[in-house]
C-alpha cells in the first residue's frame, strides 16, 4: 500500500540551531514528494518539490530536502531555525494511478525555543 | 494571481443540518480537489475534479458527501445530516493539468458539529 511516514509528531529546537524532520514512504516505485507547513488556522504552504534528478532540492524560506531512494526518505532540513518556522510540517507523496491524490503523513508539530 | 479562496472559513452547525462550503481554485488551473483534515492528522483526500468532471472520490465520501464543479470554476462540497464525526477542517486545492502536479491549497473551511 502507498503510504507515508512521518515518525516524529513533536519536535522542539532552539532557535539558531538546525533542524531536519523525517520522512519515509512505502510504495515500489519513486513517488513525487512534498513538504508543506501549516501554521495555525492557516492552509498549507507548499515548501519544496522532488520529482527527479538532483536528489537535493532547495524551498521557499531556507528549506532543503534531500531524497535517498535506498531509505524510501525525504528529509526535510534548515540549517538556522527561526522563532517564525514553529509550525506543523507535512510530508506527501503523489503515486502512480494517476498522480491525483497527495497521501499525506500525520505531521511534525515544530517547536522553536527562544 | 489570488490564491485559492474558500468561504465561509468557520461553520458551527447542529447535529442534523445540512452545510455547504465553497472552494474558489486558481483562475487558470482546471484541476480541483477536496481533502478533509482532523486533528492531529495530515489531510485526506476526498475527491477531485478535472474542469467540470468529478473523476475519483474516496470511501471516505459517504452518500451524504456531495460535490460538485458546474462550470469548471468554483467548487462547492455539501454535507447532510451532519454528525458529530464531521467536525474537521476541509481544505481545497488546485492544480493546473500539464504543470508539475503542486497542488496549491486555500485557507480551509473549519466545521464544528455540536
Amino acid at each position: 500500500a502507498q503510504s507515508v511516514t512521518q515518525p516524529d509528531i513533536h519536535i522542539t529546537v532552539s532557535e539558531g540551531a538546525s533542524l531536519e524532520l523525517r520522512c519515509n514512504y512505502s510504495y515500489g516505485a519513486t513517488p513525487y514528494l512534498f513538504w508543506y507547513v501549516q501554521s495555525p488556522g492557516q492552509g498549507l504552504q507548499l515548501l519544496l518539490k522532488y520529482f527527479s534528478g538532483d536528489t537535493l532540492v532547495q524551498g521557499i524560506k531556507g528549506f532543503e530536502a534531500e531524497f535517498k531512494r535506498s531509505q524510501s526518505s525525504f528529509n526535510l532540513r534548515k540549517p538556522s531555525v527561526h522563532w517564525s518556522d514553529a509550525a506543523e510540517y507535512f510530508c506527501a507523496g503523489l503515486f502512480s494511478g494517476g498522480y491525483n491524490k497527495l497521501i499525506f503523513g500525520a505531521g511534525t508539530r515544530l517547536a522553536v525555543h527562544p | 494571481d489570488t490564491g485559492v479562496s474558500q468561504d465561509p472559513r468557520h461553520k458551527i452547525t447542529k447535529r442534523g443540518q445540512n452545510v455547504t462550503f465553497r472552494c474558489d481554485p486558481i483562475s487558470e488551473h482546471n484541476r480541483l480537489y477536496w481533502y478533509r483534515q482532523t486533528l492531529g492528522q495530515g489531510p485526506e483526500f476526498l475527491t477531485y475534479f478535472q474542469n467540470e468532471a468529478q473523476l475519483e472520490k474516496s470511501r471516505l465520501l459517504s452518500d451524504r458527501f456531495s460535490a460538485e464543479r458546474p462550470k469548471g470554476s468554483f467548487s462547492t462540497l455539501e454535507i447532510q445530516r451532519t454528525e458529530q464525526g464531521d467536525s474537521a477542517m476541509y481544505l481545497c486545492a488546485s492544480s493546473l493539468e500539464g504543470g508539475q502536479y503542486e497542488q496549491y491549497f486555500g485557507p480551509g473551511t473549519r466545521l464544528t458539529v455540536t
